[in-house]
């Protein structure tokens, strides 16, 4: 059973860069693909967007221009930067498998991690 | 982008009875909608796939209907772990989007 763990700092300044990696373990990263999503009370459930095996990605394009995703196969990892961060970006984080083709809807997710930017 | 809406925002129920949750999609989506449930301090958990597919787990008494813009989720019984906020994604087409959750609560 594929179980995923986010990890990062807690607390970013803002015009700052957030960086985040989620840990896959049993199970490959080279079989799925992996999104980010984060849900804030303003803004609720926001899908931030996928990376596959072999990197390629797709961002949602409210993000776009300020999103980075990479993927490590070697240690199983994936991971996200998000720069010029301000306080609309504080969320709770979360990696999942799934929400690119294929298999478009989303399990398992993380625990998640709470990510606040502060001035 | 597509444009999920939820209703209504809070239900209030009894253990035992049956609540049906709404979520219309501002474009066509065939059947590409998925349901998923969130409680306190946990990341959502996936109920329902191609708007009436359960998911692995996922009980009986949690069933999905719809097509194109009109789906619905529907908790035959509810259970008191069923007391939870339920929102519903689609994806037809990227970027991904989910609705703004309805919660269930104990009445």
């Amino acid at each position: 059973q594929v179980h995923l763990q986010e990890s990062g700092p807690g607390l970013v300044k803002s015009s700052e860069t957030l960086s985040l990696t989620c840990t896959v373990s049993g199970g490959f990263i080279s079989s799925y693909y992996w999104s980010w999503i984060r849900q804030s009370p303003g803004k609720g459930l926001e899908w931030i967007g996928y990376i596959n095996n072999s990197g390629s990605t797709d961002y949602n394009p409210s993000l776009k221009s300020r999103v980075t995703m990479s993927v490590d196969t070697s240690k199983n990892q994936f991971s996200l930067k998000l720069t010029s961060v301000t306080a609309a970006d504080t969320a709770v984080y979360f990696c999942a498998s799934g929400g690119g083709p294929y298999v478009e809807w989303i399990t398992p997710w993380g625990q998640g991690t709470l990510v606040t930017v502060s001035s | 982008e597509i444009v999920m809406t939820q209703s209504p925002a809070t239900v209030s129920v009894s253990p035992g009875k049956k609540v049906t949750l709404s979520c219309r999609a501002s474009q066509r989506l065939a059947r590409d909608l998925a349901w998923y449930q969130q409680q306190p301090g946990q990341a959502p958990r996936l109920l329902i796939y191609g708007a009436s597919t359960r998911a692995t787990g996922v009980p009986a008494r949690f069933s999905g209907s719809g097509f194109e813009t009109e789906f619905t989720l529907t908790i035959s019984s509810l259970q008191s772990e069923d007391f939870a906020v339920y929102f519903c994604q689609q994806y037809n087409s990227w970027p991904l989007t989910f609705g703004q959750g309805t919660r269930v609560e104990i009445e």
